[in-house]
């Protein structure tokens, strides 16, 4: 099981509000992703980051922004929940130069 | 025209059956594929990992590609209940970002 954490694991928040998410990971991952997961679509990367002041825009027009002040840990932050918002956030980590994702259980968003 | 397409399903099947599961790419320089599990609820996580064409097996999975018809499968031999999951297939061409295109998953349904 891989070591990559995401909390809350489900937030209820409206509209508005400033949410931050939550992802660590203890594998010593360079690479971390934040991807957007809606029910039978494809996940769309949103941002990701190298390393340690690394980060990137991913595919997906977005609204939030991430920070990677240490290798562990890689907050996403909604400066201003829309009901657009409402989805699921899967963090995940890999090695610099691999491919193969590590995948953490996601937060589930609903904005009201 | 999307890189990767995936039938979402969902797929039914009894259990022992075998199951197939497919994507189609438009990009000839993918190289690398890999096949994604993910239980309700729960990140994906890695079953399966080929590089360029062929064959591989492990245990009841077995993942395929075929470049020239740019076709994945991944078959599941003895499917079981635990099987019911939706599975994603993932790739990347060679260098780059190292950040595979997802296709949006099958949904997999093994009833008893």
């Amino acid at each position: 099981e891989a070591d990559i954490y995401q909390t809350p694991r489900y937030l209820v928040i409206g509209t508005g509000k400033k949410i931050t998410l939550e992802c660590s990971q203890t594998m010593g991952h360079d690479k971390m992703y934040w991807y957007q997961q809606d029910p039978g679509m494809e996940l769309h990367l949103i941002h990701y980051s190298y390393g340690v002041n690394s980060t990137e825009k991913g595919d997906l027009s977005s609204e939030s922004t991430v920070s990677r002040i240490r290798t562990e840990h890689f907050p996403l932050t909604l400066e201003s929940a829309r009901p657009s918002h409402t989805s699921q956030y899967l963090c995940a980590s890999s090695y610099l130069q691999q491919e193969t994702q590590y995948f953490g259980p996601g937060t589930r968003l609903l904005v009201l | 025209q999307k890189e990767v397409e995936q039938d979402p399903g969902p797929l039914s099947v009894p259990e022992g059956a075998i199951v197939s599961l497919n994507c189609t790419y438009s990009n000839s320089a993918f190289q690398y594929f890999m096949w994604y599990r993910q239980y309700s609820r729960k990140g994906p996580e890695l079953l399966m990992y080929t590089y360029s064409s062929g064959n591989k097996e492990d245990g009841r999975f077995t993942a395929q590609v075929d470049k020239s018809s740019k076709y994945i499968s991944l078959f599941i031999r003895d499917s079981q209940p635990s099987d019911s999951a939706t599975y994603l297939c993932a790739m990347r061409a060679s260098g780059g970002s190292y950040i595979p295109t997802f296709g949006r998953g099958t949904s997999l349904i093994v009833h008893p």
